[in-house]
Order: structure tokens, then sequence, then C-alpha cells
């Protein structure tokens, strides 16, 4: 049964530094890997998708990286900004294509203070 | 602009009635799922459905019942058989196939009073 674990479960920078969020999954035979960020309240909005075959992709100060083999994927945010404070959820997908299910981790709680 | 729509936001539940919450999405997308948020976990899978006139259940689909008559819609109800249906559900809808990520709502969440 996959596992997904995110940790820390939450984070408090300082407005302006980079900053790591980290996803770990215990199952590596996935197809894609997508980051979310939902604010309090809220549904989900996607962030970045990293098919199986890709090592990373981009959107703005947004970078995410997958590690199959070590079943981890990091998402990256530079000149973080208190905007930026939200919840950010990592999910996998299952591995039987049109069976096909998204498992997701606990969240990180992300906290930029001005 | 295209979307998942959820309705209503807020919905409180008297004990022993059942109560159907709305998905619609205009994406044109194939498949649909509903999630359940508690604090402290993971998004959780009730029901999905990849084409019309099926679907198949999730992880915690004891209590739920689903339909999917249309292609842009796919209702949940919340049956009394569900003994602890406060939370926050989720609907997401997808294009069929690996190469293509979820899109969601912005959710219910549902009150037992």
């Amino acid at each position: 049964k996959q596992e997904v674990t995110q940790i820390p479960a939450a984070l408090s920078v300082p407005e302006g530094e980079n900053l790591v969020l980290n996803c770990s999954f215990t199952d590596s035979a996935i197809y894609n890997l997508q980051w979310f960020r939902q604010d309090p309240g809220k549904g989900l909005t996607s962030l970045l998708l990293i098919q199986s075959s890709q090592r990373e992709q981009t959107s703005g100060r947004l970078n995410a990286s997958l590690d199959k083999s070590s079943g981890r994927s990091t998402l990256y945010i530079a000149a973080s900004q208190p905007g930026d404070s939200a919840t950010y959820l990592c999910a996998v997908s299952g591995t039987n294509f049109g069976n096909e299910k998204l498992t997701f981790g606990t969240g990180t709680r992300l906290t930029i203070i001005p | 602009d295209g979307g998942i729509t959820q309705s209503p936001k807020y919905l409180f539940r008297k004990e022993g009635q059942n109560v159907t919450l709305s998905c619609e999405q205009n994406l044109n997308h194939d498949a649909m799922y509903w999630y359940r948020q508690d604090p402290g976990q993971g998004l959780r899978l009730i029901y999905y459905s990849q084409i019309v006139n099926d679907f198949q259940k999730g992880d915690i689909a004891e209590g739920y019942s689903v339909s999917r008559e249309k292609k842009e819609s796919f209702p949940l109800t919340v049956t009394s058989a569900q003994k602890n249906p406060t939370a926050f559900y989720l609907c997401a809808s997808r294009t069929t196939g690996l190469a293509y990520g979820y899109t969601f709502g912005s959710g219910t969440r549902l009150t037992v009073v």
C-alpha cells in the first residue's frame, strides 16, 4: 500500500528566503506526482505535475524535483512572499492504468513571516 | 472559464438524514472523483467514475453513494449509514490518461447538527 509522508508538518520562514518542502513515498512504481496548494477552508490548487519519466518541473518561483528510485520529491520556493502562506500537499498517482488514484500526504503548513 | 463547481459551500445535516453534495464540471473531463478531508489526515478517496453510468468504490465508500448520469455531473449522497460524516468534501476531475493531473473544486463543508 502506497504511503506518502511530508516533513515537516509546519514551517515558518522570514519573507524573502528560499525554502524546500519534502515529500517521500514508499512505492516507487508511480506514474506521476502532483504538488497542490490549499488555503484555509478552500479547495486544492494544482501547482506542478511531474511525470515519472521526468526529473523536474518549473513554474515561476516554484521548482519541483522527482527522484523516483529513492521515493522522494522536493518543492523549492524561491524568494518567498507572505502570499505563499498555505498548506502544500503532494500526491502520487496509482500504478494501474485505468484504475489510477491519488494518494496524498498530510501536507506541510507554510507560514511566511513579513 | 472552465472549472469544477461544488455546492453548497456549507451543509448541515441532522441525525438520520441523507444529504446530497453537488459537483459539476465544464472541463470535458472523463473521470471524476470524491475525496474526504479530515484534520490531520490526508485526503481519502470515497468514489470515482471514469465514464458515464459507471463508478467504483474508493477506500472509504461505506455510507456514501454516487451516480454518474451525465459526463458533467457526479453528485455524492451522504447517507444516514455514514456515522461520522462531518468533514470537508472535495470533488476532482481529470482527463483519463496518466499524463494528466487533477483539477479540484472549492469543497463542501458538511457538519452534523
